[in-house]
């Protein structure tokens, strides 16, 4: 079956500008997951979804990230104002039901560039 | 706070060499750590899967080991070949999830087979 999809793959965006990077999980997968991979860093943990709920969202860097998911599904990660320190990779991943231990599926990303 | 870190950070090896990477981390208190492959471009694979409670497990020419007291985790490849290149990446999956989340990334080997 499909595996996890995000778009754009590719985003070249100026200083200031808004930003959504979507994330379609695998169908019937509950969790989903958005992580961060600046260049030299490892993975850095956003938001977990479970359903259509954030039990937390404290990795989220700043106010100007935000993220949400509808019918248990797509996600949307919006980026207000974007800094150039928000070029990243920015990595989604579901698995069937949740932390901990379940196996997370990881999409091919969005590479983020902020001019 | 869990910290895992990756030595080497980048390793180039004649084809046919077999070859280690090396995992730590400093809290103990993992529920399993998992050995990942990420290709440019592309997202992040499992390779190994090891719980808390194994030793280590194999997959073809990769064999993975934990030692789960002393904070470490190995990944062995035998008889490397040049489509082994990618960066590995290793994680531990905590037993709950928090603010880094629950899955903890090192930075990644960036290994190169050379033919």
């Amino acid at each position: 079956g499909a595996g996890v999809s995000q778009s754009p793959s590719n985003k070249v965006t100026e200083k200031g500008k808004d930003v959504e990077l979507r994330c379609d999980p695998i169908s019937g997968h509950t969790a989903l997951y958005w992580y961060r991979q600046s260049l030299g860093q490892g993975l850095e943990f956003l938001i977990y979804f479970q359903g259509n709920s954030a039990p937390d969202k404290s990795g989220l860097p700043s106010d100007r990230f935000s993220a949400e998911r509808t019918g248990g599904s797509v996600s949307t990660l919006t980026i207000q104002r974007t800094q150039q320190e928000d070029s990243a990779v920015y990595l989604c991943a579901s698995s069937l039901a949740g932390p901990p231990g379940d196996t997370q599926y990881f999409g091919p990303g969005t590479r983020l560039t902020v001019l | 706070k869990q910290e895992v870190t990756q030595i080497p950070a980048a390793l180039s090896v004649p084809e046919g060499e077999n070859l280690v990477l090396n995992c730590s981390f400093t809290d103990s208190a993992i529920y399993n750590l998992q050995w990942f492959r990420q290709d440019p471009g592309k997202g992040l694979t499992s390779l190994l899967l090891i719980q808390s409670s194994q030793r280590e497990q194999t997959s073809g020419r990769l064999n993975a080991s934990l030692d789960k007291s002393s904070g470490r985790s190995t990944l062995y490849i035998a008889a490397s070949q040049p489509g082994d290149s990618a960066t590995y990446l290793c994680a531990v999956s905590l037993t709950s999830l928090g603010s880094q989340g629950n899955l903890i990334f090192g930075k990644g080997t960036k290994l190169s087979v050379k033919p």
